[in-house]
């Protein structure tokens, strides 16, 4: 069946830096691809999207990126800040979503 | 907008027992999805309705699940009966027209089974 990737399981990073994460998708029909942010105890909440006509995508200090051909997908956050940390859902989108295990982020002030 | 709405937050009960979660989704959504999270098995979609119609219910565990769309505006969802296994947040989430439109969640009603 159907099933997306997504690693790493954890990340920690120094505030300021870089995070990515990645994820691998099976169906090469997927054509939507969404980011979640889920803080403790709080609901998914979408952070950015991209759909598979779009190589790239960025808002502010979030970006995306989709490589169809390899059927991967990338989440790239620059300049973490503490409020960053959180869990991070990837998920692809044929008629219903498929979520990855998810990225527990933490940024260390 | 007051978002989607789930009750209960929070439902604490016997095995057993019958347990009923509702889900009013964003006015004007025509999809609906409710989901299930557990630190072993992440996100799971259970069901999901369009147009008030289940159109992929794959994700139902067994049997004792059951999931209701009576109009627009309302689904509920059953467990009958409860297992502490079932213990988990489950979500709503609705969306406008497709599926690959954003989901929207609800704030979840956290499950316990004793």
């Amino acid at each position: 069946g159907e099933n997306v990737e997504q690693h790493p399981s954890t990340l920690s990073v120094q505030e300021g830096d870089s995070a990515v994460i990645k994820c691998t998708y099976s169906d090469s029909a997927s054509n939507y691809f969404p980011w979640y942010k889920q803080e403790l105890g709080k609901r998914p909440q979408l952070i950015i999207d991209i759909r598979s006509n779009v190589g790239e995508k960025k808002d502010q200090r979030i970006a995306v990126t989709l490589n169809k051909t390899a059927k991967h997908f990338s989440l790239h956050i620059t300049e973490t800040q503490p409020e960053d940390s959180a869990v991070y859902f990837c998920a692809a989108s044929r008629y219903k979503y498929i979520f990855g295990t998810g990225t527990r982020l933490k940024v260390l002030a | 907008d007051a978002g989607v709405i789930q009750s209960p937050r929070h439902e604490v009960t016997e095995m057993g027992q019958e347990v009923t979660l509702r889900c009013k989704p964003i006015s004007g959504h025509n999809s609906l999805f409710w989901y299930r999270q557990t630190m072993m098995r992440g996100l799971e979609l259970l069901i999901y309705f369009n147009n008030n119609v289940p159109i992929d219910d794959s994700g139902m565990p067994e049997d004792r699940f059951s999931a209701k769309m009576p109009n627009a505006s309302f689904s509920t969802l059953k467990i009958q009966p409860s297992e502490p296994r079932d213990s988990a947040v489950y979500f709503c989430a609705s969306s406008s027209t497709t599926v690959t439109d954003t989901q929207y969640f609800g704030p979840g009603t956290r499950l316990t089974v004793l």
